[in-house]
């Protein structure tokens, strides 16, 4: 079945510097992808999203690729700040809006200043 | 834009009690809700899928009589947790399909402690 796989965390870094979170996939068709955050004690907040090959999401200074080719949309930032600590999950979906979206574990992200 | 409003936020009840979780969605019609459970520091796992005015669809290894899931208007699913016990303390998540191609709105979620 559909899969999605995110590195591992914590990943820590100070502020300002740049981020990178890995996440591959498997699915059969054109999934679309996405990327959530979940800030301590709350639900998830879509991030971006992509929902074809080489499509670029990009939001608040994130932004991640739809690489068909490497299965990947790795979710990237050039600077970060400490209030971009949180849990980020990528996932993929069907491409009918009614198909359970399928999660990768979470990476927690750490930032400080 | 979508808005899905899931009550209460928190919920602390006894063992052998049940407790029943509310999921909203303002201002669109949600024909399908998703319910999703997270373990501390884990990822969501999906629970079931409700869908309106039919029996909820769940995902392998989830208690239907435990986890009993009601659909009963575009605009509202609950979510039952019958005769809770500490191992169902958990944070429980909502999620609602607008039916546009990816179109998932998130609850803020329910953290529920059964003591």
């Amino acid at each position: 079945g559909d899969s999605v796989t995110q590195m591992e965390g914590p990943v820590t870094l100070s502020e300002e510097a740049f981020l990178t979170i890995n996440c591959t996939y498997t699915a059969t068709g054109y999934p679309s992808l996405f990327w959530y955050v979940q800030y301590p004690g709350e639900g998830l907040q879509l991030l971006l999203k992509a929902t074809k090959a080489d499509d670029k999401g990009s939001n608040k200074g994130f932004e991640a690729t739809y690489r068909k080719e490497t299965t990947s949309f790795h979710l990237e930032k050039g600077s970060v700040q400490v209030s971009d600590s949180a849990v980020y999950f990528c996932a993929l979906s069907g491409q009918t809006g009614f198909q359970k979206l399928v999660f990768g574990t979470g990476t927690r992200l750490l930032v400080s200043p | 834009g979508a808005v899905v409003s899931q009550h209460p936020s928190r919920v602390i009840c006894k063992s052998g009690t049940s407790v029943k979780i509310e999921c909203r969605s303002l201002d669109f019609q949600a024909t399908t809700m998703f319910w999703y459970r997270q373990f501390p520091k884990q990822s969501l796992m999906l629970m079931a899928t409700s869908n309106e005015g039919s029996k909820a669809t769940y995902e392998q290894g989830v208690e239907k009589d435990k986890f009993l899931i009601n659909h009963a208007s575009l605009t509202l699913s609950t979510l039952t947790v019958t005769s809770a016990h500490p191992e169902d303390s958990s944070f429980y998540i909502c999620s609602a399909s607008t039916g546009q191609v990816n179109g998932y709105t998130f609850g803020s979620g329910t953290r529920l402690t059964v003591v």
